[in-house]
């Protein structure tokens, strides 16, 4: 059950240039997407989200865009530092009351090549 | 700035053995939650618990597991009866009411079931 897919398991870049991690998502009930930061041994951290009344939210050299059409989500990391390699989260939420569990996707490993 | 913290770091314990894991989420956070991450796989979501009870579960969460807030700044999840295939990360995460839908994790548990 793969509501939530990271197609691609790693992406190297150069250190400077841009990454773009993708995300796809099958759920239509998703009203709300987070991206995570995870490095081994510790617990994701949050990065950015964005709401489905937007298509777009930037924070800092990060930023997500959200096609809701094709279901599909995409992380902006630009430039690209050493200190961004880690496992990247896409993850969403149906916005039902308290509820509001997340569902993850199983990450992208991301190297910043110096 | 305020974190969510989790005990402890790591945990070995035999098959059939009661386990308690500990949580101290954000001191102003009415919403927490408990995900799995077992080598290799997603993370999984497994209970959301808000105004002292349980709000949804996952079929993973089944009679073994129950959760506790027991004060005004823990909450615990329990296994009762561990098995093998609970071996995995247990993250601890909250969620205010200010950034909806924004949770934030705990570094997790390392459960290893022997």
């Amino acid at each position: 059950d793969q509501q939530v897919k990271q197609n691609s398991p790693s992406l190297s870049v150069q250190e400077g240039r841009i990454s773009i991690l993708n995300c796809d998502y099958t759920n239509s009930m998703f009203d709300y997407f987070l991206w995570y930061k995870k490095y081994p041994a510790e617990g994701p951290t949050f990065l950015i989200s964005i709401s489905s009344i937007k298509d777009k939210n930037e924070d800092g050299r990060f930023t997500v865009f959200l096609n809701k059409s094709a279901k599909h989500l995409s992380l902006h990391i630009v430039p690209s530092q050493p200190g961004d390699s880690a496992v990247y989260f896409c993850a969403a939420s149906a916005s039902s009351g308290a509820n509001s569990k997340l569902t993850f996707g199983k990450g992208i490993t991301l190297s910043v090549r110096p | 700035e305020p974190e969510v913290t989790q005990t402890p770091s790591h945990q070995v314990t035999q098959m059939g053995q009661e386990v308690i894991l500990r949580c101290v989420p954000i001191s102003n956070h009415l919403y927490f939650y408990w995900y799995r991450q077992i080598l290799g796989q997603k993370v999984e979501f497994l209970v959301s618990f808000y105004n002292n009870e349980i709000s949804e579960k996952s079929e993973i969460f089944d009679d073994q597991f129950s959760v506790e807030r027991p004060d005004g700044s823990n909450f615990t999840l329990k296994i009762r009866s561990t098995k093998l295939e609970d071996s995995a990360m247990y993250f601890c995460a909250s969620m205010g009411t200010s950034a909806r839908y924004t949770q934030y994790f705990g570094p997790g548990t390392r459960l290893t079931v022997l």
